[in-house]
Protein backbone atom coordinates (compact mmCIF):
# COMPACT_ATOMS: atom_id res chain seq x y z
CA UNK A 1 0.00 0.00 0.00
CA UNK A 2 0.88 4.05 -0.64
CA UNK A 3 1.98 4.94 2.09
CA UNK A 4 4.94 7.86 4.34
CA UNK A 5 6.85 6.51 7.17
CA UNK A 6 8.47 8.57 9.90
CA UNK A 7 10.58 6.81 12.11
CA UNK A 8 11.51 7.04 15.81
CA UNK A 9 8.20 9.04 16.71
CA UNK A 10 9.81 10.24 20.06
CA UNK A 11 12.94 12.12 19.93
CA UNK A 12 14.27 14.13 23.01
CA UNK A 13 17.67 15.34 22.73
CA UNK A 14 19.61 18.61 24.05
CA UNK A 15 20.46 21.76 22.62
CA UNK A 16 22.98 22.28 19.91
CA UNK A 17 22.50 18.54 18.77
CA UNK A 18 21.63 17.84 15.07
CA UNK A 19 18.63 16.37 14.42
CA UNK A 20 17.61 14.61 11.66
CA UNK A 21 14.45 12.79 11.01
CA UNK A 22 13.59 10.17 8.58
CA UNK A 23 10.92 10.16 5.96
CA UNK A 24 10.45 7.57 3.00
CA UNK A 25 7.63 7.10 0.69
CA UNK A 26 6.13 4.43 -1.07
CA UNK A 27 4.12 6.37 -4.12
CA UNK A 28 5.72 5.65 -7.48
CA UNK A 29 6.48 9.01 -9.98
CA UNK A 30 6.68 12.33 -9.44
CA UNK A 31 5.92 13.64 -6.08
CA UNK A 32 6.37 16.87 -4.09
CA UNK A 33 7.70 16.28 -0.66
CA UNK A 34 6.82 18.67 2.14
CA UNK A 35 7.66 18.98 5.97
CA UNK A 36 5.35 20.91 8.55
CA UNK A 37 5.91 21.86 11.91
CA UNK A 38 3.67 21.50 14.83
CA UNK A 39 4.22 23.44 17.66
CA UNK A 40 2.18 22.69 20.45
CA UNK A 41 -1.50 23.74 20.84
CA UNK A 42 -0.74 25.27 17.00
CA UNK A 43 -1.65 24.85 13.65
CA UNK A 44 0.84 23.42 11.01
CA UNK A 45 3.54 25.61 9.32
CA UNK A 46 5.07 24.68 6.52
CA UNK A 47 9.25 24.36 6.98
CA UNK A 48 9.90 23.71 3.34
CA UNK A 49 8.68 21.91 0.58
CA UNK A 50 10.47 20.23 -2.53
CA UNK A 51 9.12 20.09 -6.36
CA UNK A 52 12.06 19.92 -8.56
CA UNK A 53 15.98 21.10 -8.98
CA UNK A 54 18.17 20.89 -6.28
CA UNK A 55 17.65 18.04 -4.13
CA UNK A 56 18.79 20.04 -0.91
CA UNK A 57 16.34 22.06 0.05
CA UNK A 58 16.54 24.69 3.00
CA UNK A 59 13.79 25.87 4.32
CA UNK A 60 12.44 28.42 7.60
CA UNK A 61 14.51 28.52 11.04
CA UNK A 62 17.57 26.44 9.58
CA UNK A 63 16.13 23.44 8.77
CA UNK A 64 16.79 21.88 5.37
CA UNK A 65 16.04 18.34 4.03
CA UNK A 66 17.61 16.14 1.00
CA UNK A 67 15.40 14.65 -1.30
CA UNK A 68 17.01 11.15 -2.62
CA UNK A 69 14.93 9.60 -5.47
CA UNK A 70 16.92 6.23 -5.46
CA UNK A 71 15.70 5.86 -1.95
CA UNK A 72 12.32 7.78 -1.73
CA UNK A 73 13.81 9.44 0.93
CA UNK A 74 13.11 12.90 1.64
CA UNK A 75 15.18 13.39 5.29
CA UNK A 76 15.03 16.40 7.53
CA UNK A 77 17.81 17.99 9.09
CA UNK A 78 19.02 20.45 11.42
CA UNK A 79 23.00 21.09 12.49
CA UNK A 80 21.84 22.47 16.19
CA UNK A 81 18.96 22.61 17.63
CA UNK A 82 17.17 25.15 20.33
CA UNK A 83 14.80 24.61 23.13
CA UNK A 84 12.47 26.44 20.69
CA UNK A 85 12.37 23.67 18.04
CA UNK A 86 9.67 21.21 20.42
CA UNK A 87 7.48 20.34 18.22
CA UNK A 88 5.92 17.83 16.55
CA UNK A 89 7.36 17.46 12.55
CA UNK A 90 5.55 15.71 10.27
CA UNK A 91 6.82 14.47 6.52
CA UNK A 92 3.94 14.44 3.25
CA UNK A 93 3.82 13.44 0.03
CA UNK A 94 1.66 14.78 -3.13
CA UNK A 95 1.74 12.48 -5.70
CA UNK A 96 1.90 14.39 -8.79
CA UNK A 97 -1.29 14.89 -9.94
CA UNK A 98 -3.39 14.13 -7.03
CA UNK A 99 -4.69 17.06 -5.27
CA UNK A 100 -4.39 15.45 -1.24
CA UNK A 101 -1.09 15.63 1.07
CA UNK A 102 -0.72 11.93 2.66
CA UNK A 103 1.12 13.00 5.88
CA UNK A 104 3.03 10.33 7.70
CA UNK A 105 2.77 9.87 11.65
CA UNK A 106 5.12 12.84 12.66
CA UNK A 107 7.88 12.90 15.30
CA UNK A 108 7.84 13.98 18.67
CA UNK A 109 10.89 16.03 19.39
CA UNK A 110 11.42 17.15 23.08
CA UNK A 111 14.61 19.48 23.05
CA UNK A 112 16.27 19.92 26.52
CA UNK A 113 17.60 22.72 28.02
CA UNK B 1 -4.07 39.23 4.79
CA UNK B 2 -5.81 36.87 7.59
CA UNK B 3 -4.72 33.33 7.57
CA UNK B 4 -7.04 30.28 7.94
CA UNK B 5 -9.54 30.96 9.83
CA UNK B 6 -11.06 28.14 12.06
CA UNK B 7 -13.92 28.17 14.09
CA UNK B 8 -14.72 27.26 17.15
CA UNK B 9 -11.22 25.94 18.37
CA UNK B 10 -12.77 23.78 20.73
CA UNK B 11 -16.00 22.17 20.28
CA UNK B 12 -17.73 20.02 23.14
CA UNK B 13 -20.84 18.09 22.35
CA UNK B 14 -22.81 15.20 23.90
CA UNK B 15 -23.19 12.01 21.98
CA UNK B 16 -25.57 12.31 19.67
CA UNK B 17 -25.47 15.62 18.83
CA UNK B 18 -24.76 17.23 15.67
CA UNK B 19 -20.91 19.37 15.48
CA UNK B 20 -20.70 21.91 12.68
CA UNK B 21 -16.76 23.47 12.25
CA UNK B 22 -16.35 26.16 9.86
CA UNK B 23 -13.44 26.89 7.72
CA UNK B 24 -12.72 30.32 6.27
CA UNK B 25 -10.04 30.11 3.75
CA UNK B 26 -7.08 32.30 3.00
CA UNK B 27 -8.40 35.71 0.61
CA UNK B 28 -7.34 34.61 -2.69
CA UNK B 29 -7.97 30.82 -1.89
CA UNK B 30 -10.68 28.53 -3.74
CA UNK B 31 -9.03 25.38 -2.65
CA UNK B 32 -9.82 23.70 0.37
CA UNK B 33 -9.13 20.52 2.57
CA UNK B 34 -10.56 18.94 5.80
CA UNK B 35 -8.05 16.69 7.55
CA UNK B 36 -8.55 15.05 11.08
CA UNK B 37 -5.49 14.51 13.57
CA UNK B 38 -5.93 11.53 15.64
CA UNK B 39 -3.64 11.29 18.62
CA UNK B 40 -0.37 9.52 17.94
CA UNK B 41 -1.56 9.54 14.07
CA UNK B 42 -0.86 11.67 11.07
CA UNK B 43 -3.12 13.82 9.60
CA UNK B 44 -5.74 11.68 7.85
CA UNK B 45 -7.39 13.33 4.69
CA UNK B 46 -11.29 13.84 4.08
CA UNK B 47 -12.32 15.95 1.76
CA UNK B 48 -11.23 18.88 -1.47
CA UNK B 49 -13.67 21.25 -1.80
CA UNK B 50 -13.89 24.37 -3.92
CA UNK B 51 -16.43 26.66 -4.35
CA UNK B 52 -20.08 24.75 -4.87
CA UNK B 53 -18.02 21.80 -5.69
CA UNK B 54 -16.98 18.48 -3.76
CA UNK B 55 -13.64 17.53 -5.99
CA UNK B 56 -12.62 14.21 -3.38
CA UNK B 57 -14.19 13.19 -0.66
CA UNK B 58 -12.82 9.74 -0.17
CA UNK B 59 -11.50 9.93 2.99
CA UNK B 60 -15.16 10.98 4.04
CA UNK B 61 -16.96 8.47 6.56
CA UNK B 62 -19.99 7.19 4.42
CA UNK B 63 -22.63 8.22 7.17
CA UNK B 64 -22.89 10.86 9.67
CA UNK B 65 -20.44 13.12 8.07
CA UNK B 66 -20.45 15.42 4.94
CA UNK B 67 -18.73 18.53 3.75
CA UNK B 68 -20.01 21.73 1.35
CA UNK B 69 -18.11 25.36 0.49
CA UNK B 70 -21.28 27.42 -0.98
CA UNK B 71 -20.81 30.48 -2.91
CA UNK B 72 -20.42 32.64 0.21
CA UNK B 73 -19.14 31.91 3.59
CA UNK B 74 -17.47 29.19 5.12
CA UNK B 75 -16.78 25.55 4.17
CA UNK B 76 -18.59 23.75 6.84
CA UNK B 77 -17.58 20.04 8.00
CA UNK B 78 -20.54 18.57 9.58
CA UNK B 79 -21.05 15.45 11.61
CA UNK B 80 -24.37 14.40 12.78
CA UNK B 81 -25.10 11.96 15.58
CA UNK B 82 -21.38 12.65 16.84
CA UNK B 83 -19.49 9.14 19.07
CA UNK B 84 -16.99 9.07 21.27
CA UNK B 85 -15.05 8.15 18.33
CA UNK B 86 -15.23 11.19 16.45
CA UNK B 87 -13.16 13.27 19.15
CA UNK B 88 -10.28 14.32 17.46
CA UNK B 89 -8.48 17.44 16.01
CA UNK B 90 -10.07 18.92 12.40
CA UNK B 91 -7.68 20.96 10.54
CA UNK B 92 -8.77 23.18 7.63
CA UNK B 93 -6.51 24.18 4.54
CA UNK B 94 -6.42 26.19 1.82
CA UNK B 95 -4.34 26.76 -1.20
CA UNK B 96 -5.05 29.06 -4.19
CA UNK B 97 -3.79 26.08 -6.62
CA UNK B 98 -3.00 22.68 -6.64
CA UNK B 99 0.58 23.19 -7.11
CA UNK B 100 1.82 24.66 -3.78
CA UNK B 101 1.66 23.53 0.13
CA UNK B 102 -1.44 23.88 1.67
CA UNK B 103 -1.81 26.67 4.60
CA UNK B 104 -3.41 25.55 7.50
CA UNK B 105 -5.99 26.54 9.95
CA UNK B 106 -5.25 26.46 13.80
CA UNK B 107 -7.80 23.66 13.80
CA UNK B 108 -11.42 22.63 16.00
CA UNK B 109 -10.88 20.15 19.00
CA UNK B 110 -13.76 18.53 19.32
CA UNK B 111 -13.81 16.34 22.54
CA UNK B 112 -17.52 14.01 22.36
CA UNK B 113 -18.62 13.33 25.95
Amino acid sequence: AQSVSQHNHHVILSEAASLELGCNYSYGGTVNLFWYVQYPGQHLQLLLKYFSGDPLVKGIKGFEAEFIKSKFSFNLRKPSVQWSDTAEYFCAVRPHGNNRLAFGKGNQVVVIP
Amino acid sequence: NAGVMQNPRHLVRRRGQEARLRCSPMKGHSHVYWYRQLPEEGLKFMVYLQKENIIDESGMPKERFSAEFPKEGPSILRIQQVVRGDSAAYFCASSDRTDYGYTFGSGTRLTVV
